[in-house]
Protein backbone atom coordinates (compact mmCIF):
# COMPACT_ATOMS: atom_id res chain seq x y z
CA UNK A 1 0.00 0.00 0.00
CA UNK A 2 1.26 3.44 -0.59
CA UNK A 3 0.48 4.99 2.58
CA UNK A 4 -0.99 8.05 3.21
CA UNK A 5 -1.15 10.28 0.24
CA UNK A 6 -0.79 14.01 0.69
CA UNK A 7 -0.24 17.60 -1.64
CA UNK A 8 1.06 19.36 -2.76
CA UNK A 9 3.66 18.87 -0.27
CA UNK A 10 5.08 22.11 -0.27
CA UNK A 11 2.50 25.57 -0.81
CA UNK A 12 3.88 29.04 -0.80
CA UNK A 13 1.00 31.26 -1.28
CA UNK A 14 0.52 35.11 -0.32
CA UNK A 15 -1.61 36.20 2.31
CA UNK A 16 -5.53 36.40 1.30
CA UNK A 17 -5.02 33.62 -1.09
CA UNK A 18 -7.08 30.06 -1.00
CA UNK A 19 -5.14 26.90 0.26
CA UNK A 20 -6.71 23.65 -0.58
CA UNK A 21 -4.57 20.56 0.89
CA UNK A 22 -5.34 17.09 -0.25
CA UNK A 23 -5.25 13.76 1.31
CA UNK A 24 -5.91 10.02 0.23
CA UNK A 25 -6.04 7.91 3.21
CA UNK A 26 -5.29 3.73 3.45
CA UNK A 27 -7.62 2.14 1.49
CA UNK A 28 -10.13 0.29 4.13
CA UNK A 29 -9.45 2.72 7.23
CA UNK A 30 -12.74 4.27 8.11
CA UNK A 31 -11.53 7.31 9.92
CA UNK A 32 -9.32 10.42 8.75
CA UNK A 33 -7.72 12.87 10.61
CA UNK A 34 -6.62 16.47 9.87
CA UNK A 35 -3.21 17.64 12.60
CA UNK A 36 -1.68 20.89 11.98
CA UNK A 37 1.95 21.32 13.37
CA UNK A 38 3.86 23.92 14.89
CA UNK A 39 6.70 25.13 16.83
CA UNK A 40 4.43 26.74 18.87
CA UNK A 41 1.95 25.31 19.59
CA UNK A 42 2.92 21.54 18.82
CA UNK A 43 0.60 18.99 17.06
CA UNK A 44 -3.02 20.03 17.57
CA UNK A 45 -6.66 17.86 15.59
CA UNK A 46 -8.11 20.34 13.63
CA UNK A 47 -10.73 18.08 12.64
CA UNK A 48 -11.75 13.97 11.68
CA UNK A 49 -13.90 12.07 10.19
CA UNK A 50 -15.21 8.62 10.86
CA UNK A 51 -16.99 6.81 7.61
CA UNK A 52 -16.64 9.80 5.63
CA UNK A 53 -18.95 12.07 8.49
CA UNK A 54 -17.10 15.02 10.40
CA UNK A 55 -17.22 13.85 14.27
CA UNK A 56 -15.25 16.72 15.81
CA UNK A 57 -14.31 19.91 14.50
CA UNK A 58 -13.50 21.98 17.81
CA UNK A 59 -10.08 22.16 16.18
CA UNK A 60 -10.60 24.29 13.58
CA UNK A 61 -9.20 27.75 14.41
CA UNK A 62 -11.56 29.70 12.63
CA UNK A 63 -14.23 30.10 9.83
CA UNK A 64 -11.79 30.74 7.25
CA UNK A 65 -11.02 26.62 7.92
CA UNK A 66 -13.06 24.09 6.40
CA UNK A 67 -12.64 20.40 5.78
CA UNK A 68 -14.67 17.89 3.61
CA UNK A 69 -14.32 13.87 2.87
CA UNK A 70 -16.62 13.52 -0.26
CA UNK A 71 -16.09 10.10 -0.16
CA UNK A 72 -14.11 7.46 1.41
CA UNK A 73 -11.02 7.73 -0.39
CA UNK A 74 -10.66 11.64 -0.61
CA UNK A 75 -10.42 14.56 1.82
CA UNK A 76 -9.04 18.72 1.20
CA UNK A 77 -8.94 21.16 4.43
CA UNK A 78 -9.13 24.60 2.52
CA UNK A 79 -7.87 28.15 3.97
CA UNK A 80 -9.55 30.75 2.83
CA UNK A 81 -8.38 33.73 2.89
CA UNK A 82 -5.06 32.44 4.38
CA UNK A 83 -3.14 34.38 6.62
CA UNK A 84 0.65 34.37 7.78
CA UNK A 85 -0.07 32.66 11.25
CA UNK A 86 -1.52 29.46 9.03
CA UNK A 87 1.37 28.76 7.98
CA UNK A 88 2.95 25.18 9.41
CA UNK A 89 2.46 21.63 8.74
CA UNK A 90 -0.83 20.02 8.26
CA UNK A 91 -0.68 16.05 8.57
CA UNK A 92 -3.21 14.30 7.37
CA UNK A 93 -3.66 10.62 9.19
CA UNK A 94 -5.96 7.75 8.40
CA UNK A 95 -7.14 5.73 11.42
CA UNK A 96 -7.22 1.31 11.28
CA UNK A 97 -9.46 -0.04 13.59
CA UNK A 98 -8.63 -3.16 12.99
CA UNK A 99 -4.46 -2.39 14.37
CA UNK A 100 -5.99 0.34 16.48
CA UNK A 101 -3.28 2.94 14.74
CA UNK A 102 -3.51 6.08 12.61
CA UNK A 103 -1.04 6.12 10.22
CA UNK A 104 0.04 9.44 9.08
CA UNK A 105 0.85 10.59 5.80
CA UNK A 106 4.12 13.08 5.13
CA UNK A 107 2.60 16.15 5.45
CA UNK A 108 2.19 19.58 3.44
CA UNK A 109 4.48 22.15 4.56
CA UNK A 110 2.45 25.74 3.78
CA UNK A 111 3.77 28.92 4.00
CA UNK A 112 1.60 32.17 3.59
CA UNK A 113 3.46 35.38 2.94
CA UNK B 1 -9.53 16.14 29.60
CA UNK B 2 -6.62 13.77 28.38
CA UNK B 3 -3.16 15.05 28.75
CA UNK B 4 0.02 13.75 28.26
CA UNK B 5 3.69 15.27 29.28
CA UNK B 6 6.75 14.83 28.31
CA UNK B 7 10.29 15.39 29.49
CA UNK B 8 11.86 18.81 28.45
CA UNK B 9 14.26 18.36 25.92
CA UNK B 10 16.35 18.27 23.30
CA UNK B 11 18.38 15.59 24.51
CA UNK B 12 21.88 14.66 23.37
CA UNK B 13 23.40 10.99 23.39
CA UNK B 14 26.47 9.35 22.24
CA UNK B 15 26.07 6.09 19.76
CA UNK B 16 25.61 3.41 22.32
CA UNK B 17 24.43 5.17 25.42
CA UNK B 18 21.29 4.40 27.10
CA UNK B 19 17.93 6.04 26.08
CA UNK B 20 15.26 7.00 28.35
CA UNK B 21 12.18 9.25 27.31
CA UNK B 22 9.73 9.87 29.89
CA UNK B 23 6.37 10.26 29.43
CA UNK B 24 3.05 10.35 31.55
CA UNK B 25 -0.21 11.22 31.00
CA UNK B 26 -4.09 11.53 32.18
CA UNK B 27 -6.66 10.07 30.83
CA UNK B 28 -10.14 9.28 31.58
CA UNK B 29 -10.76 5.30 30.34
CA UNK B 30 -8.45 2.80 29.38
CA UNK B 31 -6.84 4.81 26.23
CA UNK B 32 -4.27 2.90 23.95
CA UNK B 33 -0.49 4.43 24.50
CA UNK B 34 1.76 5.20 21.49
CA UNK B 35 5.02 6.22 20.77
CA UNK B 36 5.24 8.06 17.39
CA UNK B 37 8.98 9.23 15.80
CA UNK B 38 9.76 11.95 13.30
CA UNK B 39 12.58 11.63 11.02
CA UNK B 40 13.82 15.37 9.82
CA UNK B 41 11.08 16.29 7.17
CA UNK B 42 9.17 13.10 7.39
CA UNK B 43 5.64 12.47 8.90
CA UNK B 44 5.37 10.55 12.03
CA UNK B 45 5.64 6.79 12.05
CA UNK B 46 4.39 4.69 14.60
CA UNK B 47 7.16 3.56 16.84
CA UNK B 48 5.43 1.01 19.31
CA UNK B 49 2.25 0.73 21.28
CA UNK B 50 0.57 -1.09 23.90
CA UNK B 51 -3.30 -1.14 24.19
CA UNK B 52 -3.85 -2.34 28.34
CA UNK B 53 -2.46 -1.57 31.98
CA UNK B 54 0.96 -3.85 31.84
CA UNK B 55 1.45 -4.30 27.95
CA UNK B 56 5.00 -3.58 26.71
CA UNK B 57 5.32 -2.35 22.92
CA UNK B 58 8.49 -2.67 21.42
CA UNK B 59 10.01 -1.96 17.57
CA UNK B 60 13.43 -1.54 16.33
CA UNK B 61 15.40 -2.27 20.06
CA UNK B 62 12.80 0.71 21.59
CA UNK B 63 10.66 -0.82 24.32
CA UNK B 64 7.25 1.00 26.48
CA UNK B 65 5.40 -0.48 29.36
CA UNK B 66 1.92 0.82 30.07
CA UNK B 67 1.94 1.33 33.79
CA UNK B 68 -1.53 2.22 34.90
CA UNK B 69 -0.40 2.70 38.29
CA UNK B 70 2.00 5.41 37.51
CA UNK B 71 0.27 6.58 34.87
CA UNK B 72 3.34 6.27 32.76
CA UNK B 73 4.59 4.96 29.28
CA UNK B 74 8.56 5.92 29.13
CA UNK B 75 10.27 4.35 26.39
CA UNK B 76 13.76 3.22 26.47
CA UNK B 77 16.51 1.76 24.07
CA UNK B 78 19.53 0.06 25.91
CA UNK B 79 22.05 1.11 23.01
CA UNK B 80 20.90 4.39 20.38
CA UNK B 81 22.82 4.29 17.26
CA UNK B 82 23.02 7.89 15.05
CA UNK B 83 19.98 6.92 13.26
CA UNK B 84 17.76 7.09 15.80
CA UNK B 85 18.06 10.91 15.85
CA UNK B 86 14.54 12.11 15.48
CA UNK B 87 11.69 13.74 17.30
CA UNK B 88 9.90 11.46 19.74
CA UNK B 89 5.86 11.83 20.23
CA UNK B 90 3.74 9.84 23.12
CA UNK B 91 0.14 9.69 22.33
CA UNK B 92 -2.83 8.54 24.04
CA UNK B 93 -6.24 7.47 22.39
CA UNK B 94 -9.34 8.86 23.54
CA UNK B 95 -12.36 5.90 23.90
CA UNK B 96 -12.93 5.34 20.15
CA UNK B 97 -9.51 4.21 19.66
CA UNK B 98 -7.66 4.62 16.24
CA UNK B 99 -11.42 6.21 15.04
CA UNK B 100 -10.60 8.85 17.90
CA UNK B 101 -8.25 11.77 18.49
CA UNK B 102 -4.98 11.46 19.13
CA UNK B 103 -3.47 13.72 22.06
CA UNK B 104 0.18 14.40 21.64
CA UNK B 105 3.34 15.54 24.10
CA UNK B 106 5.07 18.38 23.03
CA UNK B 107 7.90 15.78 21.32
CA UNK B 108 11.29 15.63 22.50
CA UNK B 109 14.21 15.75 20.03
CA UNK B 110 16.94 13.10 20.44
CA UNK B 111 20.21 13.97 18.73
CA UNK B 112 22.97 11.01 18.94
CA UNK B 113 26.42 11.62 18.03
CA UNK B 114 29.11 9.46 16.80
Amino acid sequence: DAGVIQSPRHEVTEMGQEVTLRCKPISGHNSLFWYRQTMMRGLELLIYFNNNVPIDDSGMPEDRFSAKMPNASFSTLKIQPSEPRDSAVYFCASGDRVSDTQYFGPGTRLTVL
Amino acid sequence: GNSVTQMEGPVTLSEEAFLTINCTYTATGYPSLFWYVQYPGEGLQLLLKATKADDKGSNKGFEATYRKETTSFHLEKGSVQVSDSAVYFCALSGPGGANSKLTFGKGITLSVRP
